[in-house]
């Protein structure tokens, strides 16, 4: 089956922790994204990557790092600095960033809460 | 950067009922405009999209209409049924800058049976 691995489902952080969440996709999509979704808000981009070894702040990149060193994989670190870390995170990832092919196809989510 | 609203926030419908969610964008460069649907827990999955070289899309009981003079466009659910009960959302990419859609605060629907 094709598609986006998201792990964990739901993660605990403590206060002062930096936390990683996985993403990890078999469709041999080059483009690579992170969303935070809050109730109400939508979805507001993190992190993207267009390519291995490349990546680009979003709109809300404070807080957070992400690495791409290798195309089905683009982990995210949720920070110390990131003082309000509670939320629903999702990864995306399309064919290409640019053109017709950049539909996106999303996992399931993490949950991320603070202790 | 572009900017989409979408309304209603929440939408209440009797099974059978249509439903129809609008959002409008403000960059007249924007050409996609997928939608999303988004059930309890999952992530969003993509159920209808069009280009800005259309008018109107049908699959099924779901269609989408554009109008680019107006810079809106809505997704209209005929016949709906309890398993439609979930947060939509709709976005806009222009074919230009960064490519990144720009999505919606999303519309709850609810249908009731």
């Amino acid at each position: 089956d094709g598609g986006i691995t998201q792990s964990p489902k739901y993660l605990f952080r403590k206060e002062g922790q930096n936390v990683t969440l996985s993403c990890e996709q078999n469709l041999n999509h080059d483009a690579m994204y992170w969303y935070r979704q809050d109730p109400g808000q939508g979805l507001r981009l993190i992190y993207y990557s267009q390519i291995v070894n490349d990546f680009q702040k979003g709109d809300i990149a404070e807080g957070y790092s992400v690495s791409r060193e290798k195309k089905e994989s683009f982990p995210l670190t949720v920070t110390s600095a990131q003082k309000n870390p509670t939320a629903f995170y999702l990864c995306a990832s399309s064919m290409r960033l640019a053109g017709s092919k950049n539909i996106q196809y999303f996992g399931a989510g993490t949950r991320l809460s603070v202790l | 950067g572009e900017n989409v609203e979408q309304h209603p926030s929440t939408l209440s419908v009797q099974e059978g009922d249509s439903a129809v969610i609008k959002c409008t964008y403000s960059d007249s460069a924007s050409n996609y405009f997928p939608w999303y649907k988004q059930e309890l827990g999952k992530g969003p999955q993509l159920i209808i999209d069009i280009r800005s070289n259309v008018g109107e899309k049908k699959d099924q009981r779901i269609a989408v209409t554009l109008n680019k003079t107006a810079k809106h466009f809505s997704l209209h659910i005929t016949e709906t049924q309890p398993e439609d009960s979930a947060v939509y959302f709709c976005a806009a990419r222009d074919s230009g800058g960064s490519y990144i859609p720009t999505f919606g605060r999303g519309t709850s629907l609810i249908v009731h049976p």
